[in-house]
């Protein structure tokens, strides 16, 4: 089944511990993103990948890492996290390039809570 | 910078009725627009993509329209059921990689 997954789906930790939340897509798409949702203010791009070792900000990028060493994975990084990014986190993935022509897939979420 | 609006906001309606969810963004110079569902807790399932070049997309009882040159797309919902209830967004894309989405407009069908 083509699917978009992520871990873990829930995660409450304190701030200052270093976190990372996985993601992982099985329909060999370039294109990757995170995006956070918060109430009130939407989803917002964190960053995105177009490729393998390929990376770029998105709209909210302070405060947080990514990878793509692998073309299916793209881990998000939290160095050190704070209450502001206490958010929920969608992984997206989509096989289109240069106009986003293909549909983009979601992962189930993860709901982050920083203590 | 893209500003995507929704409206209405939230919408309740009785099971049968059709219905139009609004979408309107201000920058006209976009590659496609995609309407989206989610359900509470849940990801987000693409529904329909409309390209530039095109006015329409059906998929079902759903159709959607784009009009570039006023900034407008409209999620069209025949028939409404109680299993249409959740949230719908749109998502603008210019090209940049970064989609901007709307809000979203909150559904819910009564029996």
């Amino acid at each position: 089944e083509a699917q978009v997954t992520q871990n873990p789906r829930y995660l409450i930790t304190v701030t200052g511990k270093k976190l990372t939340v996985t993601c992982s897509q099985n329909m060999n798409h370039e294109y990757m993103s995170w995006y956070r949702q918060d109430p009130g203010l939407g989803l917002r791009q964190i960053y995105y990948s177009m490729n393998v070792e390929v990376t770029d900000k998105g709209d909210v990028p302070e405060g947080y890492k990514v990878s793509r060493k692998e073309k299916r994975n793209f881990p998000l990084i939290l160095e050190s996290p704070s209450p502001n990014q206490t958010s929920l986190y969608f992984c997206a993935s989509s096989s289109g390039t240069l106009d986003l022509a293909d549909t983009q897939y979601f992962g189930p979420g993860t709901r982050l809570t920083v203590l | 910078k893209q500003e995507v609006t929704q409206i209405p906001a939230a919408l309740s309606v009785p099971e049968g009725e059709n219905l139009v969810l609004n979408c309107s963004f201000t920058d006209s110079a976009i590659y496609n627009l995609q309407w989206f569902r989610q359900d509470p807790g849940k990801g987000l399932t693409s529904l329909l993509l409309i390209q530039s070049s095109q006015r329409e997309q059906t998929s079902g009882r759903l159709n959607a329209s784009l009009d570039k040159s006023s900034g407008r797309s409209t999620l069209y919902i025949a028939a409404s059921q109680p299993g249409d209830s959740a949230t719908y967004l749109c998502a603008v894309n210019g090209g940049s990689y970064i989609p901007t989405f709307g809000r979203g407009t909150s559904l819910i069908v009564h029996p």
